[in-house]
């Protein structure tokens, strides 16, 4: 079955610090993968997507996700947090070519401390 | 170009009540998808509706709920009978002609308690 999986339920950094969260994913064929952040009450808003050819991605306010065929990873980064980062990000695949069903993964939620 | 809008944005009903609610798409958009958010859960994949149509209701539960996408105003997903396990955020997503769920916007969802 198709599934995408986000190990980390919570994280914790600090402001100014790193961050790297993980997403596997598991297809037949590679999928389009997203990355979307959740705000608190708010709805979702896509941060980047990765449908085919380099396998570093570019998104907004400053993230980034790489692509690993050989590990079935889409990790999203960023190298340096900022305290607004502070939110709820799901990782999500969509088969190509076939079904519209976005499958998501359970989300990890991101605390930023001063 | 206004977002995805849906509304209520929070919505109390009590047992055995009907729910009901709704999404207008970005405009020239004409692909709706509904999804559910439970509590600590990622969101699922309940239904994709074009005009007039269900494409795919393959994560609808079987029994109460029901969605419409009229050729005219918005979508509208209906829960009849609500229970407590009912409680969740329902998201619709939109999509322009020919570009489905790659290109798919949310909306701020709807939070519906059962009380």
């Amino acid at each position: 079955a198709q599934s995408v999986t986000q190990p980390d339920i919570h994280i914790t950094v600090s402001e100014g610090a790193s961050l790297e969260l993980r997403c596997n994913y598991s297809y037949g064929a590679t999928p389009y993968l997203f990355w979307y952040v959740q705000s608190p009450g708010q709805g979702l808003q896509l941060l980047l997507k990765y449908f085919s050819g380099d396998t570093l991605v570019q998104g907004i306010k400053g993230f980034e996700a790489e692509f690993k065929r050989s590990q079935s990873s889409f990790n999203l980064r960023k190298p340096s947090v900022h305290w607004s980062d502070a939110a709820e990000y799901f990782c999500a695949g969509l088969p190509q070519g076939g079904s519209e069903k976005l499958v998501f993964g359970k989300g990890t939620k991101l605390t930023v401390n001063p | 170009n206004a977002g995805v809008m849906q509304n209520p944005r929070h919505l109390v009903r009590r047992r055995g009540q009907e729910a009901r609610l709704r999404c207008s798409p970005m405009k020239g958009h004409s692909h709706v998808y509904w999804y559910r958010q439970l509590p600590e859960e990622g969101l699922k994949f309940m239904v994709y509706l074009q005009k007039e149509n269900i494409i795919d209701e393959s994560g609808m539960p079987k029994e109460r709920f029901s969605a419409e996408f009229p050729k005219e105003g918005p979508s509208i997903l209906r829960i009849q009978q609500v229970v407590r396990g009912d409680s969740a955020a329902y998201f619709c997503a939109s999509s322009p002609p020919g570009r489905v769920n790659t290109e798919a916007f949310f909306g701020q969802g709807t939070r519906l308690t059962v009380v």
